[in-house]
């Protein structure tokens, strides 16, 4: 069982569809971030929240479009996405930034995204 | 630039093999360094992490890790692997001071029963 949940777990899309993933925190942390996994590359950071303001904003295409309302919720908004963004889609939360005393990740099991 | 590198991309063990995966950052500099563990179909799990102290940590699951700043490693070691060990493995550091972590590509472990 994680503290952070995301939905929805699978998603299949179009290239001119408009749809959000979900993340929740359930751990009491004030920092969030979004990242990409995809086949064969090494995690890629996408955006930093840190008690609700963006900190971090890793030259993500605004086709991809963050929004944080509150410190236990996180949304990435997408629209008009291409086949190359499918892609597992992963939500952390921590408390506090990481690299700060060994603050560690906490990950949500992650959306699957295809992009047809 | 700053990266960090997993060459073992896959490793087939039997059980009760020993286990060493190697991870190595590019960047000297006071760091945060982790281990993390995906097993099939679920999320992304903390083994162990160093970011003071004793080189040498101990995680979850019999695992552990050595420091070694003068190598630029953080190798994770198991004396003898199960069956459920079968996962992928994820290194990954954090300099002090910034926040963001940055990830080795991982490595596929299978371990045959």
């Amino acid at each position: 069982e994680t503290g952070v949940t995301q939905t929805p777990r699978h998603l299949v899309m179009g290239m001119t569809n408009k749809k959000s993933l979900k993340c929740e925190q359930h751990l009491g942390h004030n920092a969030m971030y979004w990242y990409k996994q995809s086949a064969k590359k090494p995690l890629e950071l996408m955006f930093v929240y840190n008690f609700k303001e963006q900190t971090e904003n890793n030259s993500v295409p605004s086709r991809f479009s963050p929004e944080c309302p509150n410190s236990s919720h996180l949304f990435l908004h997408l629209h008009t996405l291409q086949p190359e963004d499918s892609a597992l889609y992963l939500c952390a939360s921590s408390q506090g930034l990481t690299g700060t005393h060994g603050n560690e990740q906490f990950f949500g099991p992650g959306t699957r995204l295809t992009v047809l | 630039a700053q990266s960090v590198s997993q060459h073992n991309h896959h490793v087939i063990l039997s059980e009760a093999a020993s286990l060493e995966l190697g991870c190595n950052y590019s960047y000297g500099g006071t760091v945060n360094l982790f281990w993390y563990v995906q097993y099939p179909g679920q999320h992304l799990q903390l083994l162990l992490k160093y970011f003071s102290g004793d080189p040498l940590v101990k995680g979850i699951k019999g695992f552990e890790a050595e420091f070694i700043k003068s190598k630029f490693s953080f190798n994770l070691r198991k004396p003898s692997v199960q069956w459920s060990d079968t996962a992928e493995y994820f290194c990954a550091l954090c300099y002090s001071g910034t926040y963001k972590y940055i990830f080795g590509t991982g490595t596929r472990l299978k371990v045959l029963a």
